[in-house]
């Protein structure tokens, strides 16, 4: 089974500064999906960023952007000149390839970050 | 603009008393999924349709059930709700379409059981 780990609970960051997100994950697929979500304060979740497995560059949106170590089962997530707006639930998320039913997300647990201003 | 609707927002039943959650998209996605979610946790999958075809989690109560008339719709029905299922109920959508397998998010039923 996969697990999805999110060692940080909560994080702050000052506004316009850079902070990361960790996110590590066990699997044995060698073909998967890894996402973060932000759910912010009583809003729905939103897909951030995604990585395919099989993609060794780094995937960026804007100011998101990942460092996904594959042999080290890593994907964290760097938020750069970080706004207000980006205070948030930060979830990171794996989903393996699945041909006919993909259903197999796993959560990890979140971490709560707030931007001061 | 496509979207994943859920009815309603926010609401309040009696400790046994059945209760149905309403999820509908207007994406034309396969599969539907309802998660539920507690306090400052996780998402926590309950069952998903691919299509037609229910597929429910292993450790899911039998108090929970779903129905989905058509390609559009989901409900989520709780028998007999305790306390223990006040959460954030979340739909969710997703297509074998293309070549991403991210998943579309309502903005979730609040349910408060009394």
């Amino acid at each position: 089974a996969q697990t999805v780990t999110q060692s940080q609970p909560e994080m702050s960051v000052q506004e316009a500064e850079t902070v990361t997100l960790s996110c590590t994950y066990d699997t044995s697929e060698n073909n998967y999906y890894l996402f973060w979500y932000k759910q912010p304060p009583s809003r729905q979740m939103i897909l951030v960023i995604r990585q395919e497995a099989y993609k060794q560059q780094n995937a960026t949106e804007n100011r998101f952007s990942v460092n996904f170590q594959k042999a080290a089962k890593s994907f964290s997530l760097k938020i750069s000149d970080s706004q207000l707006g980006d205070t948030a639930m930060y979830f990171c998320a794996f989903m393996k390839q699945a041909l006919y039913n993909n259903n197999d997300m796993r959560f990890g647990a979140g971490t709560r970050l707030t931007v001061k201003p | 603009d496509a979207m994943v609707i859920q009815n309603p927002r926010y609401q309040v039943t009696q400790f046994g008393k059945p209760v149905t959650l309403s999820c509908s998209q207007t994406l034309n996605h396969n599969v539907m999924y309802w998660y539920q979610q507690k306090s400052s946790q996780a998402p926590k999958l309950l069952f998903h349709y691919y299509d037609k075809d229910f597929n429910n989690e292993a450790d899911t109560p039998d108090n929970f059930q779903s129905r989905r008339p058509n390609t559009s719709f989901c409900f989520l029905d709780i028998r007999s709700p305790g306390l223990g299922d006040a959460a954030m109920y979340l739909c969710a959508t997703s297509t074998l379409a293309g070549p991403y397998n991210e998943q579309f998010f309502g903005p979730g039923t609040r349910l408060t059981v009394l």
